[in-house]
């Protein structure tokens, strides 16, 4: 069955400093893959996605996302943390044949001053 | 810009009361659907719905869920008798069209306590 794995529960970065969290998919063909962001109170927003061409994406509040199929990865990024970037992330797969998105149990970000 | 609003935003049941969640999907589209959020655990799908019919469900959906739209604007989530355990977060989402990857749009959600 498809599943998608954050091993991150937690990551605390200072501010000004790089981030990477962490997404790892099973599924047999290329998925659909979502990077999604919850602020406390606020439903899940979508940063970015992909489902095919440039493996590269770039995403809304200067996040970036790496497609590897060798490493069934898809990292998400971004060189510079901004305080407001403390929130929990979710990334999330969906197969075509399927209309149900699959979440990671998610990432909580803190950021430290 | 357009989002999804659910209501209400919490909500406090005592187990075996029905419970009807409400969500306004965005307006110009046409799939919607309800996911759950038990605390500490994964953000999972319950059901998707479109043209007036469930096209897909998962196993935790149910008798004891259903979903309507019952008119051009609200979609409602029902649980008839509720459990303890269905105390969850309920998000509503909804997107353009059904293909792969198209965005779902998510509400802030309905936080469930079944007492």
């Amino acid at each position: 069955a498809q599943s998608v794995t954050q091993p991150d529960i937690h990551i605390t970065v200072s501010e000004g400093a790089s981030l990477e969290l962490r997404c790892n998919y099973s599924y047999g063909a290329t998925p659909y893959l979502f990077w999604y962001v919850q602020s406390p109170g606020q439903g899940l927003q979508l940063l970015l996605k992909y489902f095919s061409g440039d493996t590269l994406v770039q995403g809304i509040k200067g996040f970036e996302a790496e497609f590897k199929r060798s490493q069934s990865s898809f990292n998400l990024r971004k060189p510079s943390v901004h305080w407001s970037d403390a929130a929990e992330y979710f990334c999330a797969s969906r197969e075509d044949s399927s209309y149900k998105l699959i979440f990671g149990s998610g990432t909580r970000l803190l950021v430290r001053p | 810009e357009p989002e999804v609003t659910q209501t209400p935003s919490h909500q406090v049941t005592q187990m075996g009361q029905e419970v009807i969640l409400r969500c306004v999907p965005i307006s110009n589209h046409l799939y919607f659907y309800w996911y759950r959020q038990i605390l500490g655990q994964k953000v999972e799908f319950l059901v998707s719905f479109y043209n007036n019919e469930i096209s897909e469900k998962s196993e935790i959906f149910d008798d004891q869920f259903s979903v309507e739209r019952p008119d051009g604007s609200n979609f409602t989530l029902k649980i008839r008798s509720t459990k303890l355990e269905d105390s969850a977060m309920y998000f509503c989402a909804s997107s353009e069209s059904g293909t792969g990857e198209e965005t779902q749009y998510f509400g802030p959600g309905t936080r469930l306590l079944v007492l």
